[in-house]
């Protein structure tokens, strides 16, 4: 079947260490998206690539990164500069533009 | 960036109850998407729809372009409609989110 797979679904990270959640896409998709979600709120676009070997900052990108080697994986990295990063991480992919978003099932991140 | 607003934030229901969810955006967009997020935090995509209505099964909706709203519409509650219900609009480059309705529907 066709989708987007994240793992793990849930991850503890330790003060000051990196930790990288995977998203793979086998949707044929061009762009690929990691949000965040905290308690209660909306999605927050963290960083986003429309094709291989290049992405853009979104509207909370520090403390994060991310590459886009292959069409179809675009893992993101949550470094010891993210301060608060309790959160649940949503990846999602479009066929470009004006094409509908699909999404992974996420990964949730606490900090032990 | 564009901003996104939907209303109301929180909705209860009696099962069978109709109800309308509103999304207003700041600007002119390429698209726009609904999202009903269940208790797991899983999205599921309802609609994607520019401009004119749609409808599926239950569920339909309208975005009014010109004006920069969408209306949810959802009839006949049932119990597993609960969750949160995001729109999303499309400007090209990217998605930005409204911070959602959250629906009980009690039996």
């Amino acid at each position: 079947d066709g989708g987007i797979t994240q793992s793990p679904k849930y991850l503890f990270r330790k003060e000051g260490q990196n930790v990288t959640l995977s998203c793979e896409q086998n949707l044929n998709h061009d762009a690929m998206y990691w949000y965040r979600q905290d308690p209660g709120q909306g999605l927050r676009l963290i960083y986003y690539s429309q094709i291989v070997n290049d992405f853009q900052k979104g509207d909370i990108a520090e403390g994060y990164s991310v590459s886009r080697e292959k069409k179809e994986s675009f893992p993101l990295t949550v470094t010891s500069a993210q301060k608060n990063p309790t959160a649940f991480y949503l990846c999602a992919s479009s066929g470009g533009n004006d094409q509908p978003q699909h999404f992974g099932d996420g990964t949730r991140l606490s900090i032990l | 960036g564009i901003q996104v607003e939907q209303s109301p934030p929180d909705l209860i229901l009696q099962e069978g109850a109709n109800s309308t969810l509103r999304c207003n955006f700041s600007d002119s967009v390429n698209n726009l998407q609904w999202f009903h997020q269940n208790p797991w935090g899983q999205l599921i995509n309802l609609f994607y729809i520019p401009s004119g209505t749609k409808q599926n099964g239950r569920l339909s909706a309208t975005t009014v372009a010109t004006e920069r709203y969408s209306l949810l519409y959802i009839s006949s509650s049932q119990t597993t409609d609960s969750g949160v219900y995001f729109c999303a609009v499309d400007t090209g480059n990217q998605f930005y989110f409204g911070t959602g309705t959250s629906l009980t529907v009690i039996p």
